[in-house]
């Protein structure tokens, strides 16, 4: 067990829809990072938050968001989800940023479905 | 640009050796990972090595980095049924992790 809790495991929904993906981090973790991960395209850095404030963004759509709150549990937003949306949802949290050797410790995920 | 890429599977005998490679664009990365992810599972950091080694090893896991060709392999000795996983390349040019690229991943499949 990472530490790190993703609900829900499994998400199906139809397109068009709006959905929110919510992680919990490992306790004292100040990082948090959302990655998508698909057949076609691996594994894909969204967005990572740190402390409550965004710190680095990848390849997320405009169609999605994310925020931290001052709990430190982080919300990922995915909105007029299309077929293509459909993927494997992580979220990973690590101590701080950029630090030597900073080590992400992974959720097992939440499984997205849009019919 | 960044790019990482791996072979998609591999399938071996329980006992004998596993090699999986991995070959990545950016030279200037300074940090290589292998990640393992069983399935149901989220990504688990097995080990990392700088860019500055040539060789790792930790039990039976050693890495082995070509910086001249850009060619990562981590090599599984006496490869056991609970190995069967998928494994990730992965590279970080700044050291940090939000900048990590991912290659597509390796199913290893384990016989007895």
């Amino acid at each position: 067990d990472s530490g790190v809790t993703q609900t829900p495991k499994h998400l199906i929904t139809a397109t068009g829809q709006r959905v929110t993906l919510r992680c919990s981090p490992r306790s004292g973790d100040l990082s948090v990072y959302w990655y998508q991960q698909s057949l076609d395209q691996g594994l894909q850095f969204l967005i990572q938050y740190y402390n409550g404030e965004e710190r680095a963004k990848g390849n997320i759509l405009e169609r999605f968001s994310a925020q931290q709150f001052p709990d430190l549990h982080s919300e990922l937003n995915l909105s007029s989800l299309e077929l293509g949306d459909s993927a494997l949802y992580f979220c990973a949290s690590s101590a701080g940023p950029q630090r030597t050797n900073e080590k992400l410790f992974f959720g097992s995920g939440t499984q997205l479905s849009v019919l | 640009g960044e790019d990482v890429e791996q072979s998609l599977f591999l399938s071996v005998r329980e006992g004998d050796s596993s090699v999986i490679n991995c070959t990545y664009t950016d030279s200037s990365s300074t940090y290589l990972y292998w990640y393992k992810q069983e399935p149901g599972a989220g990504l688990q950091l097995l080990t990392y090595i700088f860019s500055n080694m040539d060789m790792k090893q930790d039990q039976r896991l050693t890495v082995l980095l070509n910086k001249k060709d850009k060619h990562l392999s981590l090599r599984i000795a006496d490869t056991q049924t609970g190995d069967s996983a998928i494994y990730f390349c992965a590279e970080s040019k700044e050291g940090g992790s939000e900048k990590l690229v991912f290659g597509k991943g390796m199913k290893l499949t384990v016989n007895p």
